[in-house]
């Protein structure tokens, strides 16, 4: 079957670095998502990987090891706005997004 | 990038009632949009992916009766709840791929929030 993994819950500190793992056992593999979503909202793009390596975009930053089945989301000088939950999702050989629970990241002064 | 919405926001009806949520691409063309459901702390759920002038295709345990998904063209989508009952009450996303689009990102709507009385 299909799986993807994230830990369930993470609490950082107001401007310290926190690092969420994901990862993914699929059918095929078209890229990985990253999303991050707020309380009673839709979840917004933060990144997208689709070769080995790293991704920088300001203070997010995303990992992807393809050979590792395995992922990261990297959030720097957090902020108390970053409180949400992150899902990681991977498109699968069908192009279908195949959704972990995400990860609710709770941010404290 | 890409917007994507969604009509109505939240909507509260009685149960037995019929609820059409609209899913609009606003700047460009989606041959493809999904529906996700998603329950208070869990992840979201495909329920279905729609294609234009197509049968929709629903994942393995939603009743296709009961959620009717129209794609009558490349900008809008909508999902019928019909004969809603109080258990379909849930957060309900409509996504979009972009036609021109590379990296099959699913650009996402803000939503739709459904309460069953």
């Amino acid at each position: 079957g299909q799986n993807i993994d994230q830990p369930t819950e993470m609490t950082a500190t107001e401007g310290a670095i926190v690092q969420i793992n994901c990862t993914y056992q699929t059918s095929g593999f078209n890229g990985l998502f990253w999303y991050q979503q707020h309380a009673g909202e839709a979840p917004t793009f933060l990144s997208y990987n689709v070769l080995d390596g790293l991704e920088e975009k300001g203070r997010f930053s995303s990992f992807l090891s393809r050979s590792k089945g395995y992922s990261y989301l990297l959030l720097k000088e957090l902020q108390m706005k970053d409180s949400a939950s992150y899902l990681c999702a991977v498109v699968d050989s069908n192009y279908q997004l195949i959704w972990g629970a995400g990860t609710k990241l709770i941010i404290k002064p | 990038g890409a917007v994507v919405s969604q009509h109505p926001s939240w909507v509260i009806c009685k149960s037995g009632t019929s609820v059409k949520i609209e899913c609009r691409s606003l700047d460009f063309q989606a041959t493809t949009m999904f529906w996700y459901r998603q329950f208070p702390k869990q992840s979201l759920m495909l329920m279905a992916t729609s294609n234009e002038g197509s049968k929709a295709t629903y994942e393995q345990g939603v009743e296709k009766d009961k959620f009717l998904i129209n794609h009558a063209s490349l900008t809008l989508s909508t999902l019928t709840v019909t004969s809603a009952h109080p258990e379909d009450s849930s957060f309900y996303i409509c996504s979009a791929r972009d036609l021109a689009g590379g990296d099959n990102e699913q650009f996402f709507g803000p939503g739709t929030r459904l309460t069953v009385l």
